[in-house]
């Protein structure tokens, strides 16, 4: 079955703790992202990349890093320095930018107290 | 700067009724836009996409519109059931970069 897989599916943290939410993907696909979602907002890009050992800051970059060593996995830190880090986390890939329908996994939601 | 809206924020509806979710975006220059379903605690499942040289879109009892001009789709959801309960996401690809723009989403429940 091709997809994209997160893990974990809830992660809890204390404040001051970095952590790594994990994201593969076996759909081929050269691009992914990183959004984050809020009760009653849209979804907010914080990272992307559109090609191995590549990637750009969204909208809301400030406290989080990623890497993308292999096509198929986009891991994302929260750093200690992310003033708000509690909500859901969702990784999502596509073909490219341009065209391309998006895919999403089913999410991690962190909470941190 | 592309804003993406979506009316009503929640919509209560008995089984069978036909309905329709708006979308509106600021603006026209897009590749796509995209209408997805989200489950509470779940990711978002892709409905339907409508390139930007499309006028619609049709899967099953699902139909949707696309007028770049106006900046406004719709989603058609004929003959409503339960399952269909659930909060509906619209997104356009601007054109020129990899960003998406998402709505807030429509919260969606159907009484049986």
């Amino acid at each position: 079955d091709g997809g994209i897989t997160q893990s974990p599916k809830y992660l809890f943290r204390k404040e001051g703790q970095n952590v790594t939410l994990s994201c593969e993907q076996n759909l081929n696909h050269d691009a992914m992202y990183w959004y984050r979602q809020d009760p009653g907002q849209g979804l907010r890009l914080i990272y992307y990349s559109q090609i191995v050992n590549d990637f750009q800051k969204g909208d809301i970059a400030e406290g989080y890093s990623v890497s993308r060593e292999k096509k198929e996995s986009f891991p994302l830190t929260v750093t200690s320095a992310q003033k708000n880090p509690t909500a859901f986390y969702l990784c999502a890939s596509s073909m490219g930018g341009g065209p391309y329908e998006q895919y999403f996994g089913p999410g991690t939601r962190l909470t941190v107290t | 700067k592309q804003e993406v809206t979506q009316i009503p924020a929640a919509l209560s509806v008995p089984e069978g009724e036909n309905l329709v979710l708006n979308c509106s975006f600021t603006d026209s220059a897009i590749y796509n836009l995209q209408w997805f379903r989200q489950d509470p605690g779940k990711g978002l499942t892709s409905l339907l996409l409508i390139q930007s040289s499309q006028r619609e879109q049709t899967s099953g009892r699902l139909n949707a519109s696309l007028d770049k001009s106006s900046g406004r789709s719709t989603l058609y959801i004929a003959a409503s059931q339960p399952g269909d309960s659930a909060t509906y996401l619209c997104a356009v690809r601007p054109v020129g970069g990899f960003k998406t723009i998402f709505g807030a989403g429509t919260r969606l429940f159907v009484k049986a």
